[in-house]
């Protein structure tokens, strides 16, 4: 089956432990992104990969790390968790194949006390 | 920068009709749709690439006004399974993006709620 995979789905941590989301793919897709959404606020777009050692930058990085070794895997790495990364996460895939069609992992939502 | 989504949300009762509204600043190569239901991911409903082009998905369809840099989802006859928040994604063109190519870099709306009642 298709699938973009997160864990954990659920994390409450504390401030200043570091934490890694995994985010894995089994549709070979170039394109990778992690989102985060607020109420209000919509998707928001941290990183996106276009392909393996290639990252950019989205609209809201600060505080955030990617890397992408392999071109399945896209973890997502705070080394500093605040309270203000409290969201929901998203991972994603996608293709240039079938024009970036976004294909949505279930979403890890992360508490930071 | 995020488009702007109108209405922010709207009720109604089966069987209307409505119109979500996706405005952006910049020129667009692409306008996304997605709906997401409460506690799950977005999931994918339609893309339009061209200016003017039309798409149709079962009761719901889309435009694309590449001039007005504008996008309108047009859902019609709602059912109750069409309550959830709709997003747009947008892609703006690879040649006015300062950071390189846009591909992979989608920017979504605020999102609009919409709620249909029996």
């Amino acid at each position: 089956e298709a699938q973009v995979t997160q864990n954990p789905r659920y994390l409450i941590t504390v401030t200043g432990k570091k934490l890694t989301v995994t985010c894995s793919q089994n549709m070979n897709h170039e394109y990778m992104s992690w989102y985060r959404q607020d109420p209000g606020l919509g998707l928001r777009q941290i990183y996106y990969s276009m392909n393996v050692e290639v990252t950019d930058k989205g609209d809201v990085p600060e505080g955030y790390k990617v890397s992408r070794k392999e071109k399945r895997n896209f973890p997502l790495i705070l080394e500093s968790p605040s309270p203000n990364q409290t969201s929901l996460y998203f991972c994603a895939s996608s293709a240039l194949e079938t024009n970036n069609e976004q294909f949505f992992g279930p979403g890890t939502r992360l508490t930071v006390l | 920068q995020q488009p702007v989504q109108s209405p922010q949300a709207v009720i109604l009762r089966e069987g209307e009709d409505a119109v979500i509204n996706c405005s952006s600043s910049k020129a667009l190569y692409s306008v996304h749709w997605y709906r997401q239901k409460h506690g799950e991911a977005p999931v994918f409903l339609m893309i339009l690439l061209k200016g003017g082009e039309q798409k149709g998905h079962e009761k719901i369809s889309a435009s694309f006004n590449e001039k007005k840099q504008q996008s309108s989802l047009y859902l019609t006859a709602s059912q109750l399974s069409y309550s959830g928040t709709y997003f747009c994604g947008t892609e703006i063109y690879p040649a006015l993006n300062a950071g390189g190519t846009s591909y992979g870099k989608l920017t979504f709306g605020q999102g609009t709620i919409l709620t249909v009642h029996p």
